[in-house]
This record gives structure tokens, sequence and C-alpha cells, in this order.
């Protein structure tokens, strides 16, 4: 495998369910980040991991918890999620250095997700 | 924060011609300006990126320019085909540990 792999592709939920969508980086970055994309809005950042600390989280709902075990891997758990949840949601990483270092950023093809 | 402004939404060209897509900016802190381009069922791919201390930057078919004055940058396609039919996102970013501001994505058809 090579670059960033998500699983799993599609995914269909109720709004009872508990899911988790998982992420793979291949590229030995040192940070990670969850996006969710929904039609004609901005990509929305919603979680920063950096050396598997956890430096942003943009207002995000509890019903999402994010989980990140070692730099290569990252997890997204899904629990009582409602319909307007429903979107891609995107892994990404990158190799933060200096802080004159830019921020190339590499995405996983995501996860569709349908909340039911 | 920074404020990403990206047109047109969408975007149709006939085989052969250029495609301009422009991108504003409102954080005069931010210094690097990518890419993206999305095809159908991935997640998008940088494929060009240019950083405050140049004006202009070209890699073979795509050339992408900034005006750090007036805070806009633009992505021009020369020769488009069709394979070049894709959602294509600028973003902006101060560098470093801070995050990137993506814009709202332009969806670009390229005719045959």
């Amino acid at each position: 495998e090579t670059g960033v792999t998500q699983t799993p592709r599609h995914l269909v939920m109720g709004m009872t369910n508990k899911k988790s969508l998982k992420c793979e980086q291949h590229l030995g970055h040192n940070a990670m980040y969850w996006y969710k994309q929904s039609a004609k809005k901005p990509l929305e950042l919603m979680f920063v991991y950096n050396f598997k600390e956890q430096t942003e989280n943009n207002s995000v709902p509890s019903r999402f918890s994010p989980e990140c075990p070692n730099s290569s891997h990252l997890f997204l758990h899904l629990h009582t999620l409602q319909p307007e949840d429903s979107a891609l949601y995107l892994c990404a990483s990158s190799q933060l250095g200096q802080p004159t270092s830019y921020n190339e950023q590499f995405f996983g093809p995501g996860t569709r997700l349908t909340v039911l | 924060g920074e404020n990403v402004e990206q047109h047109p939404s969408t975007l149709s060209v006939q085989e052969g011609d250029s495609a301009v897509i422009k991108c504003t900016y409102s954080d005069s802190a931010s210094n690097y300006f990518p890419w993206y381009k999305q095809e159908l069922g991935k997640g998008p791919q940088l494929i060009i990126d240019i950083r405050s201390n140049v004006g202009e930057k070209k890699d073979q078919r795509i050339a992408v320019t900034l005006n750090k004055t007036a805070k806009h940058f633009s992505l021009h396609i020369t020769e488009t085909q069709p394979e070049d039919s894709a959602v294509y996102f600028c973003a902006a970013s101060p560098g470093g540990y801070q995050k990137v501001t993506f814009g709202t994505g332009t969806k670009l058809q390229v005719i045959p």
C-alpha cells in the first residue's frame, strides 16, 4: 500500500449505530487530519493530530470521537449520528517540521458516509 | 482566521482551450498556496503550489500566479484535455504548523 488509505470506502449506518472509520498513512508523516466534505462547502477541518497528540478540534460534536494510536493510524469513531452528518470524510497526512516549513497535505480517497 | 474565496464554481471549456480559476484570501500572513485536483471517487491530489517568494510557477500545462499585494492567486490550465475534468480547490496557509484553509471548489468540465 502506498500513500494514504481509508476504510471502508462506503458506509451506511442508522442513527443509533456505532461505527469507526480507519485511516493509514504509508508516507512516514508526523501529522494526520480528518476533514468533512459536504456538497458546495469548503473542506471542513475536524481534527488534527501532531505526533499523536490532538492539536486541533474545530468545535466538532462529541458524536465524532477521534483516536490516533500512532503516527501512521487514525480512527474516527462514530455514534448516534444525524442525517446531516452524511458526507465524504477525508483523511490527510503531512510532515510538519520547522515553523517555516509548508504544510503539504496528502489525502486518502475518503469514506462516503450515509446516515439514515 | 483565514477566508478563501474561489471563482467560478463551475467552468466549461472546449478541449484545447484554456481555463482560469481565481482565488482570493484574507490573511496577509498566508505564504503557501496549494492547488488540489479531485477526480470523481477520489481524494484531493496536490497538483501544484506556490510560495510567497515567487509570483509565478509553471509545470507543463499548468501555471499558478500570485499577487500578494492584492491577495489573489490563480490557476491557469492551457490546452485543456478531457482528463482535466475534475473539481479544483485552491487553499492558503501561513505555513509551519498553521492549518490550511480551502476554497469551495471549481468543477471544470472539458468538452471534447
